[in-house]
């Protein structure tokens, strides 16, 4: 079954360095999306790549998707306080009546002032 | 508005209890979905509901019960709930079905006793 599982687990750094955490997924995708959710409560879309796209930037947000070695990474530049969150990526396919958006497991990211 | 609202935030509710959980965007998205998350774990897809009809049930047991009185409200009925059904109920819903970019609302956090 797809499933995208997030490394690290866990990222503690300092405010102004980036951070970078990696999905990896088992089957083929339609898009991949990346979520971040604060503490317990609802997730906040931040990213979606197409199955046909390699790289997309948002903001501070850079995301790469290989398709050949079914990975995706997120890039998040100059972290603030703030970006302290869970952030998943979840693989998304389509195909006949079958759809499904899976989660990862997810990084938990702390950024400390 | 770009919001999915829920409520309540907050539920407790004993074994032969009988709830519902309710979810409403107004963002004329055609298709909405129920997910559990337990702690520290990925949101996990129950239901998909797309032009108010019932797209996907992934074998979610029959104690949760969902409707879909129009485009805009979901509800989740709930019935005979056990221990382990406690977690974080997140609404959320899309343009269309999918692979589009889910809007989540901030969830609804069941207890079960």
């Amino acid at each position: 079954s797809q499933q995208g599982e997030e490394d690290p687990q866990a990222l503690s750094i300092q405010e102004g360095e980036n951070a970078t955490m990696n999905c990896s997924y088992k089957t083929s995708i339609n898009n991949l999306q990346w979520y971040r959710q604060n503490s317990g409560r609802g997730l906040v879309h931040l990213i979606l790549i197409r199955s046909n796209e390699r790289e997309k930037h948002s903001g501070r947000l850079r995301v790469t998707l290989d398709t050949s070695k079914k990975s995706s990474s997120l890039l998040i530049t100059a972290s603030r306080a703030a970006d302290t969150a869970s952030y998943f990526c979840a693989t998304a396919r389509y195909g006949g009546s079958n759809y499904k958006l899976t989660f990862g497991k997810g990084t938990l990211l702390t950024v400390n002032p | 508005d770009t919001e999915v609202t829920q409520t309540p935030k907050h539920l407790v509710m004993g074994m032969t209890n009988k709830k519902s959980l309710k979810c409403e965007q107004h963002m004329g998205h055609r298709a909405m979905y129920w997910y559990k998350q337990k702690a520290k774990k990925p949101p996990e897809l129950m239901f998909v509901y797309s032009y108010e009809k019932l797209s996907i049930n992934e074998s979610v047991p029959s104690r949760f019960s969902p409707e879909c009185p129009n485009s805009s409200l979901l509800n989740l009925h709930l019935h005979a709930l056990q221990p382990e059904d406690s977690a974080l109920y997140l609404c959320a819903s899309s343009q269309g079905i999918v692979t589009d970019t889910q809007y989540f609302g901030p969830g609804t956090r069941l207890t079960v006793l």
